[in-house]
């Protein structure tokens, strides 16, 4: 089976940066992605990783560790709308994807 | 482009009711998935359509889930008789094809069970 594991809250004041950090086990990998999620909305896709290495696309930032089964996502600059939920969902070998529990950010002031 | 258009958006049903949620995935999108997600939690996939073909349910409660994908493009999901414990979000996807790594969220159906 799968098991990822993600912090459930952290907070970050306005400005600064944050790692979301997110660990996995699977049996085969085809991926590893997040998305992120407002109150109450649809998650929406932020970054895909399949091989080693930092992603990087705008503010934020997706990087992969595949012998460690790790990833993190980094943002930076800080923005309040940033205050959201971030999913870390991984594509097994012949399996769908299966999403972690999430990590609810709040960006304070 | 339009994006994964769900119905109703809320619904509130007593328990032993029937309810249906509709999905009618992004043009083109060969793959559709049903999620449950309930709060603090992330999705949780139920089923998994490639065109009219369901090739992923084993996570579907038959006894009281169905779905359907008639024509390959819009999409139903029942559940009868429902119970309280299905109280949760439920969330429709499409992705080009199961290949393709970037699913698009429709905005969920919140169920609520009394």
């Amino acid at each position: 089976g799968q098991n990822i594991d993600q912090p459930t809250e952290m907070t970050a004041t306005e400005g600064a940066i944050v790692q979301i950090n997110c660990t996995y086990q699977t049996s085969g990998f085809n991926g590893l992605f997040w998305y992120q999620q407002h109150a109450g909305e649809a998650p929406t896709f932020l970054s895909y990783n399949v091989l080693d290495g930092l992603e990087e696309k705008g503010r934020f930032s997706s990087f992969l560790s595949r012998s460690k089964g790790y990833s993190y996502l980094l943002l930076k600059e800080l923005q309040m709308k940033d205050s959201a939920s971030y999913l870390c969902a991984v594509k097994g070998g012949n399996t769908p994807l299966v999403f972690g529990k999430g990590t609810r950010l709040s960006v304070i002031a | 482009e339009a994006g994964v258009v769900q119905s109703p958006r809320y619904k509130i049903i007593e328990k032993k009711q029937p309810v249906a949620f509709w999905c009618n995935p992004i043009s083109g999108h060969n793959t559709l998935y049903w999620y449950l997600q309930n709060l603090g939690q992330g999705p949780e996939l139920l089923i998994r359509y490639e065109n009219e073909e369901a090739v992923d349910d084993s996570q579907l409660p038959k006894d009281r889930f169905s779905a359907e994908r008639l024509k390959g493009v819009d999409s139903t999901l029942k559940i009868q008789p429902a119970e309280l414990g299905d109280s949760a979000v439920y969330l429709c996807a499409s992705s080009l094809d199961s290949g393709t790594y970037e699913q698009y969220f429709g905005p969920g159906t919140r169920l609520t069970v009394t």
